[in-house]
Order: C-alpha cells, then sequence, then structure tokens
C-alpha cells in the first residue's frame, strides 16, 4: 500500500519548452507533497512543498516562476518546468507521508 | 537547522558479510525522526527502517538495524549478511518531529554512501 506514481519516469525537452511531471498518490490522501531534485553525484535538496488546495511554499533559491506547482486534488501534485534551460536538467523526485514514500522519480534532460 | 553528516562516500563489502553506514546529525530539537533509504541506479528512493529520537530500542526491519545513540547523535546503518543486490545508494535524512501526527514535515539528506557488495 500507499503508492505514489510519478510521470514521466524520463523526458528530454528542447531549451525553451515546459515539462509537465505528475505525482500521483494512489491508495491514499496526500495534503502535502514534497518536491525534491537531485543533481548528479549529489544528494536531495528539497525545491518547494505543495498543499493540496493553497499555494506551494519554495525553498530560498527555487524560483516560483520557473517550477510551477499545483495540488489541485487530494491525490495529485503537479510540478511544471516552465521555459527549461541545460541547467535544469537533473533528477526530479516526490515525497508524501513524512518521509515514507516517493515517487520512483523523473530524469530530466534539457538539450 | 538540521544537518546530516555522511563521512564515506564509498564502502566496500564482501557478499554474506555485516557493514555499517554511519550518520550523524545535528540538531537542537528534542523531538525528530531518522531514516535509511536505499537508491539504486534506477533513481527511485526505498525506505528501509525508521528511528523515532523517543524509541529507546534500536529499530530493526529484517537485515536492516539502526544503531541509534542519541547522546552521540549518530544513527549508523547496519546491513547484515550483505547481498549483491545491496550495491546500491543509501541515504541518511532526519525529519522534524518523532511522530508526524496530522503534521507535514520536510527531510534533510546526508550526501549519501555508495555500498558496493563484492562477490
Amino acid at each position: 500500500g500507499a503508492v505514489v506514481s510519478q510521470h514521466p519516469s524520463r523526458v528530454i525537452c528542447k531549451s525553451g519548452t515546459s515539462v509537465k511531471i505528475e505525482c500521483r498518490s494512489l491508495d491514499f490522501q496526500a495534503t502535502t507533497m514534497f518536491w525534491y531534485r537531485q543533481f548528479p553525484k549529489q544528494s536531495l535538496m528539497l525545491m518547494a512543498t505543495s498543499n493540496e488546495g493553497s499555494k506551494a511554499t519554495y525553498e530560498q533559491g527555487v524560483e516560483k516562476d520557473k517550477f510551477l506547482i499545483n495540488h489541485a486534488s487530494l491525490t495529485l501534485s503537479t510540478l511544471t518546468v516552465t521555459s527549461a534551460h541545460p541547467e535544469d536538467s537533473s533528477f526530479y523526485i516526490c515525497s508524501a507521508r513524512n518521509g515514507y514514500t516517493f515517487g520512483s522519480g523523473t530524469r530530466l534532460t534539457v538539450v | 537547522a538540521q544537518k546530516i553528516t555522511q563521512t564515506q562516500p564509498g564502502m566496500f563489502v564482501q557478499e554474506k558479510e555485516a557493514v555499517t553506514l554511519d550518520c550523524t546529525y545535528d540538531t537542537s530539537d528534542q523531538s525528530y525522526g531518522l531514516f535509511w533509504y536505499k537508491q539504486p541506479s534506477s533513481g527511485e528512493m526505498i525506505f528501509l527502517i525508521y528511528q523515532g529520537s523517543y524509541d529507546e530500542q534500536n529499530a530493526t526491519e529484517g537485515r536492516y538495524s539502526l544503531n541509534f545513540q542519541k547522546a552521540r547523535k549518530s544513527a549508523n546503518l547496519v546491513i547484515s549478511a550483505s547481498q549483491l543486490g545491496d550495491s546500491a545508494m543509501y541515504f541518511c535524512a532526519m525529519r522534524e518531529a518523532a511522530y508526524s501526527g496530522a503534521g507535514s514535515y520536510q527531510l534533510t539528506f546526508g550526501k549519501g554512501t555508495k555500498l558496493s557488495v563484492i562477490p
């Protein structure tokens, strides 16, 4: 039980385009989801906290206009990377249930 | 501010042997939780074991045990009888609040240890 489905698992996009990443809780309701970013050979860093029905809170240094988060329902949170650039290439992963459950991650490559 | 330190960038262990991965933490909170995760090359984060700051006994989950020494602020992961499938990155993480209840708490991660199991 307690599965978070994250899609896509891998995406390659052209510089300047936008990419949407979805995290869906399959068998529980997630009022909060955390979005982390992991650069190669580095640790996970919190980007933002997604709250159902309200605005997301962003960590210092994360551009909220670039990384749009929507948490419109208790089972779905989305992260949209707008106007992506090569420096946004990274591994993005969501988490719910206060650390017990992670999505499978999305490897974004911007070319 | 919370901080997690993993001082071993890489570790090798012989198959079927036990291995200890080190984790020290720094916090001024009395209530906190400590996690260990396994991250294989696929990238998924697999929850292994959890220890709350108020838990008096060390947590165990199958071949995984957490050596919790509160006074020393350490939470080392012990993997017994290593298997080839244990080769992966291992992350230690801390959460504010030992018992989350209805609250939502982010995690602070260490830099990880890459474990390689040798046949």
